[in-house]
């Protein structure tokens, strides 16, 4: 298994500004992802982070507005840039090899007014 | 594109009972199926996971079984607490170009009645 951390656990921001997510691994993962969890849904996958490459989105997410860093193997950062309070959910790290056992970190829960 | 169904949305059932959460998914090319737990305003915490080449997977009180053919699980919780009331989500892994995407349902929201 592998402890996650991420920072922040929550926020409240203004409309238009920007939040950076820090996501940290205790051990050297390959894959990190990033979901999103919209009030009241189910997660949804908004990009894989691999080290040394960049991040690939999936549809309806764009890099220009959830630029992701994966500098090393145990740590990620997710930013949401430009807010609007649809931006308002949890977001959540997570990490996996390959077809093994993903596991998920405590979350950001980030409100927008 | 995958997706999946959890069934039901919403159960409440006394202390003690057992009982049954469905999952259902559409692609059936699947590496794995994962079952995870969320309290609320809280992250995921996993429970159990069970290949593409395994039937079930039994942790304590819990048991998953998979049907990939009929692109079905289900996650029978024996003798059911009140510290069991949670969100359940199921989740199924396919490969997505050249990374691995998994796809959730929206959840089972158990509460367990002393």
């Amino acid at each position: 298994s592998a402890v996650i951390s991420q920072k922040p656990s929550r926020d409240i921001c203004q409309r238009g500004t920007s939040l950076t997510i820090q996501c940290q691994v205790d051990s050297q993962v390959t894959m990190m992802f990033w979901y999103r969890q919209q009030p009241g849904q189910s997660l949804t996958l908004i990009a894989t982070a691999n080290q040394g490459s960049e991040a690939t989105y999936e549809s309806g997410f764009v890099i220009d507005k959830f630029p992701i860093s994966r500098p090393n193997l145990t740590f990620s950062t997710l930013t949401v840039s430009n807010m609007s309070p649809e931006d308002s959910s949890i977001y959540l790290c997570s990490v996996g090899q390959g077809w093994a056992e993903q596991f998920f970190g405590p979350g950001t829960r980030l409100t927008v007014l | 594109k995958q997706e999946v169904t959890q069934i039901p949305a919403a159960l409440s059932v006394p202390e003690g009972e057992n009982l049954v959460l469905n999952c259902s998914f559409t692609d059936s090319a699947i590496y794995n199926l994962q079952w995870f737990r969320q309290d609320p305003g809280k992250g995921l915490t996993s429970l159990l996971l069970i290949q593409s080449s395994q039937r079930e997977q039994t942790s304590g009180r819990l048991n998953a079984s998979l049907d990939k053919s009929s692109g079905r699980s289900t996650l029978y919780i024996a003798a059911s607490q009140p510290g069991d009331s949670a969100t359940y989500l199921c989740a199924a892994l396919n490969s997505g170009g050249s990374n691995y995407k998994l796809t959730f349902g929206k959840g089972t929201l158990l509460t367990v009645n002393p």
